[in-house]
């Protein structure tokens, strides 16, 4: 199993649907979990951090399952402008301080 | 809101040219990064920063790489005689805590 995995997508989506897309990792060690959202030729930003079973913010839900290895993330009501690639992150099992980065899962919203 | 700040936005360079990417990050911030990111491909680590010294590197980082805070605020990238495969899209990013990173809006290296 590769450090971290993504579905490439793209997810076509239309607005005000719920979509949800799934990251695998590898390390059964970590204890913490990222999205980040990257719109083309910008800066990932940070979306939602996932410190236990899961965290809610708004339209979006991540939440993780230890057992199979996986972190969700659920965008409710979506919008356009949630349009973006969507990077899940894990920190590498022997760094307290180094990420391991997925390929991304791109989400396009159409009206 | 404080921000992590890059320059130049865009660098165009020839094969075998050295170049610096400079980076401003946030102030209080302790661990500083560099990240590189490939068109079309995904964020790939290459450098971290604690105390005034590499505190983790990549199998990426090698000699043609090296890394400075030369003035306590300015974080920098040098990059010695560049190949054609190092354009990329060159990122900063600092923490005030563990693992949740800010990030700067890059710095888009054209190596011809």
């Amino acid at each position: 199993r590769k450090e971290v995995e993504q579905d490439p997508g793209p997810f076509n989506v239309p607005e005000g649907a719920t979509v949800a897309f799934n990251c695998t990792y590898s390390n059964s060690a970590s204890q913490s979990f990222f999205w980040y959202r990257q719109d083309c030729r910008k800066e990932p930003k940070l979306l939602m951090s996932v410190y236990s079973s899961g965290n809610e913010d708004g339209r979006f839900t991540a939440q993780l399952n230890r057992a199979s290895q996986y972190i969700s993330l659920l965008i409710r009501d979506s919008k356009l402008s949630d349009s973006a690639t969507y990077l899940c992150v894990v920190p590498r099992g022997d760094s307290n301080y180094q990420l391991i980065w997925g390929a991304g899962t791109k989400l396009i919203i159409k009206p | 809101e404080p921000e992590v700040t890059q320059t130049p936005s865009h660098q165009v360079t020839q094969m075998g040219q050295e170049v610096i990417l400079r980076c401003v990050p946030i102030s209080n911030h302790l661990y500083f990064y560099w990240y590189r990111q490939i068109l079309g491909q995904k964020v790939e680590f290459l450098v971290s920063f604690y105390n005034n010294e590499i505190s983790e590197k990549s199998e990426i980082f090698d000699d043609q790489f090296s890394v400075e805070r030369p003035d306590g605020s300015n974080f920098t990238l040098k990059i010695r005689s560049t190949k054609l495969e190092d354009s990329a899209m060159y990122f900063c990013a600092s923490i005030p805590q563990e693992y949740e990173q800010y990030f700067g809006p890059g710095t888009r290296l054209t190596v011809t």
